[in-house]
């Protein structure tokens, strides 16, 4: 089945406790992105990468890296988390980069809590 | 940067009554446009999408979307609800410069029996 996969699905850390939230696709994307989903903010992009290792900042990416050392792997991590980084967050993969007119697949979300 | 303006955050109506979300986008040429849906405690998933053609696009579950270039808008609507579309639509649109997709802040639609 053609999917995406995150890991933790939910997760409780402490303030500064270096963390990383998995994601993995099946279907052989090239491009991949993190989001973070915020009541009344939507989405915003957090990283993305066009390829095996080349990525680049979204919107919001500070306090967080990325990298792309496969292609079907593309973790996140929080190297010191804080509390406004609670939120839940979403991996996305698609053929190419959105300069083509590919849909986005998303995974199923990790909800994140950060005290 | 491209933008997305969604309109009416929440959303409550009764089931069978119609339903019709605005979406508008800040600039124009060549775009992608897309609705994605997102059930209680699930992912997004894709509602329909328009890339090119006739700007009336029909999706999943009865809804159909309206490209109108010159309004910059992208419009969701469904003729008739049921209680399964509580859910929250988001409308994206592909951002060609930035490699991404700009999302709007989403609707929250509540469907009462």
């Amino acid at each position: 089945e053609a999917q995406v996969t995150q890991n933790p699905r939910y997760l409780i850390t402490v303030t500064g406790k270096k963390l990383t939230v998995t994601c993995s696709q099946n279907m052989n994307h090239e491009y991949m992105s993190w989001y973070r989903q915020d009541p009344g903010l939507g989405l915003r992009q957090i990283y993305y990468s066009m390829n095996v290792e080349v990525t680049d900042k979204g919107d919001v990416p500070e306090g967080y890296k990325v990298s792309r050392k496969e292609k079907r792997n593309f973790p996140l991590i929080l190297e010191s988390p804080s509390p406004n980084q609670t939120s839940l967050y979403f991996c996305a993969s698609s053929r190419t980069g959105t300069g083509s007119s590919y849909e986005q697949y998303f995974g199923p979300g990790t909800r994140l809590t950060v005290t | 940067a491209q933008s997305v303006s969604q309109h009416n955050h929440h959303v409550i109506l009764s089931e069978a009554a119609s339903l019709e979300l605005g979406c508008n986008y800040s600039y124009g040429g060549t775009v992608n446009l897309f609705w994605y849906v997102q059930y209680p405690g699930q992912h997004l998933q894709l509602l329909l999408k328009y890339f090119s053609g006739d700007p009336l696009v029909k999706g999943i579950k009865g809804f159909e979307a309206e490209f109108i270039k010159s309004k910059f808008s992208f419009n969701l609507r469904k003729p008739s609800v049921q209680w399964s579309d509580t859910a929250e639509y988001f409308c994206a649109v592909n951002d060609y410069g930035n490699n991404r997709l700009a999302f709007g802040k989403g609707n929250q639609v509540v469907v009462i029996p």
